[in-house]
């Protein structure tokens, strides 16, 4: 079946603009995860859905940053007035569920270039 | 706060090689771990996921075994091809009921190269 598909593939913009970033799931997982990836840093956590309950926001890394989850499907990722350090590759991952043995399966990433 | 390492950071191995690759986590309350592969400008393909309570586990010419006590987990690739070149990334999941349950903890990776 089809996996986790994110866009665009890549987005650049300019300094101070808002940028949405944007995941399509695995049809019938209930989790979603977005993780970034940078020089530097490596592969850092976000923010996860789980159904109905409140979203684990605790890696955004500052108040520009958003998500949300519409229909328990379809995630966005907001970064509003963006900065150069924001440049990296953005990544969402879905699984069957947030507890068990499930495994996260991600998507190619979106590659944010912020001049 | 769970940190997770990989050593080496980078390998490069004539093709045929058998290679090992580690990963350590400084917190052993561990729900499982796993093994990923990213190809260049490529998401993460998952290769091999550990449940805390099993001992290793096999994928083809790929096992991955699991010391949740110790902290230390390896991926053991057999017969290396230049097909298996990429960055291999480990990732812990914390057990339930922590402020870190449901999200993956990753390693800085491995860069594999296995040369013809």
């Amino acid at each position: 079946g089809a996996g986790v598909s994110q866009s665009p593939s890549n987005k650049v913009t300019e300094k101070g603009k808002d940028v949405e970033l944007r995941c399509d799931p695995i049809s019938g997982h209930t989790a979603l995860y977005w993780y970034r990836q940078s020089l530097g840093q490596g592969l850092e956590f976000l923010i996860y859905f789980q159904g109905n309950s409140a979203p684990d926001k605790s890696g955004l890394p500052s108040d520009r940053f958003s998500a949300e989850r519409t229909g328990g499907s379809v995630s966005t990722l907001t970064i509003q007035r963006t900065q150069q350090e924001d440049s990296a590759v953005y990544l969402c991952a879905s699984s069957f569920l947030l507890a068990g043995a499930y495994e996260q399966y991600f998507g190619p990433g979106t590659r944010l270039t912020v001049t | 706060k769970q940190e997770v390492t990989q050593i080496p950071a980078a390998l490069s191995v004539p093709e045929g090689e058998n290679l090992v690759l580690n990963c350590s986590f400084t917190d052993s309350a561990i729900y499982n771990l796993q093994w990923f592969r990213q190809d260049p400008g490529k998401g993460l393909t998952s290769l091999l996921l550990i449940q805390s309570s099993q001992r290793e586990q096999t994928s083809g010419r790929l096992n991955a075994s699991l010391d949740k006590s110790s902290g230390r987990s390896t991926l053991y690739i057999a017969a290396s091809q230049p097909g298996d070149s990429a960055t291999y990334l480990c990732a812990v999941k914390a057990e339930a009921g922590g402020t870190s349950y449901g999200k993956l903890t990753f390693g800085q990776g491995t860069i594999l190269t296995v040369h013809p």
